[in-house]
This record gives structure tokens, sequence and C-alpha cells, in this order.
């Protein structure tokens, strides 16, 4: 069955970096648009940046632009997300999605989430 | 970018009434928009795809309808599981999501 499953959360300083994975299984994740999408502490849902099923077009929203790269590795069927030069206003669960296969669709699967919090 | 708007933020109603969920888009979506479904602690589920598509799973009682800027979700009998908060999100351009419509029990 298709899973997600993220990792490389934790507590980070501000200033500093970290790494997301996400795990998939029970599908190809190069087959489809895959996309992170963040939840600050009881706030509601921030897509934040998406790769194509291609690997052609990939876009980030304006508050992580530059201080984000998501990528993937289709050996490994993995999903990542570089954070850096992070604030506290990035503190928040981050989750990977699965979206469609030729466009823009919505997110039929997610992972559990990773927490990531920004504090000194 | 796409506004997305949810009403009410808090909807209070008893186990087997009707609920109806409220999204406005500042502009036309199209039949773009999907429903989510969040519990505490859980991730979103997908509840609804196409403005108006079940996902697969999900129980006859969750229907979606409208196109352009005007959409709704109606429970038609709610449940005990059913009181969560509840998303709609376009995929016309880009993503957007709605801030969220809490659904209590009255």
């Amino acid at each position: 069955q298709v899973q997600l499953v993220e990792s490389g959360g934790g507590l980070v300083k501000p200033g500093g970096s970290l790494r997301l994975s996400c795990a998939a299984s029970g599908f190809t994740l190069s087959d489809h648009y895959m996309s992170w999408i963040r939840q600050a502490p009881g706030k509601g849902l921030e897509w934040i940046s998406y790769i194509s099923s291609s690997g052609t077009n990939i876009y980030y929203v304006d508050s992580v632009k530059g201080r984000s790269t998501i990528s993937r590795d289709i050996a490994k069927n993995s999903l990542y997300l570089q954070l850096n030069s992070l604030r506290a206003e990035d503190t928040a669960v981050y989750y990977c999605a699965r979206g469609g296969t030729t466009q823009l669709k919505d997110f039929d699967y997610w992972g559990q989430g990773t927490l990531v919090t920004v504090s000194s | 970018e796409i506004v997305m708007t949810q009403s009410p933020a808090t909807l209070s109603v008893s186990p087997g009434e009707r609920a109806i969920l409220s999204c406005r888009a500042s502009q036309s979506v199209s039949s773009n928009l999907a429903w989510y479904q969040q519990k505490p602690g859980q991730a979103p589920r997908l509840l609804i795809y196409d403005a108006s598509t079940r996902a697969t799973g999900i129980p006859a009682r969750f229907s979606g309808s409208g196109s352009g800027t005007e959409f709704t979700l109606t429970i038609s009998s709610l449940q005990s599981e059913d009181f969560a908060v509840y998303y709609c999100q376009q995929y016309n351009y880009w993503y957007t999501f709605g801030q969220g419509t809490k659904l209590e029990i009255k």
C-alpha cells in the first residue's frame, strides 16, 4: 500500500539548517508531483514547495524561497527538503504529500509529518 | 495568489444532524478544489477532489458541490468520528488552502 514516512525534524537554532526526508513505498515517487506542506502549531496548512513528476518544474512559496531546496532520489524513492537560515516562524510540522501524475491535483496521500522547532 | 476563505470558522452541530461548510475562492478555480479532514495529531485526509468526487473509502454522507468561486461540503448525518477540522484547497493555480472550519459537537 502507499506510504509516506517523513524524518529529519528536530530542534534547531535560528539561522541553522535541516534536511527533511520523505521515504515513499507502494508507488513510484517520480511518477507524481510531490509536495511539502507545513502546519505551524495550532494553525492551518501552508503548501510550501513542489517538484513535478518530470523533475523539471520546481516551485517555492515566497516564505521559503531562497532558503529551501526540494529534491528527490529516484533510486531511493525518496523526497527531500533542505531548509536553511531557519527562523522561529518556520516552526511547524512538515508533511510530504503525493499529488497528480501529469498536473497539479489534490493530495491523496500524506505522511505522518515531522516536527521542526526553531528556537535558541 | 488565490485566497481561499472558509466559513464559518467554527460550526457546532449535534450528532445525526447535517453540517454545511463553505469555501470561497478569490477568483475562479473551476472545479479544481479538494476537501480534507484533519483530526488532532493526525495528517489531513482527502475527502473530496474535483469539487464533488469522493476519494476512495470516503462514506457517502460526505458530498461536495460547487464550481468557480463557491463551494460547499455537506455531511448529511454527523457521526462522532466526523468532528474535526476541515480544509478546502484549490489546485487550479499552484496550491492554496483555506484557513479551516472546526466542526464541534453541540
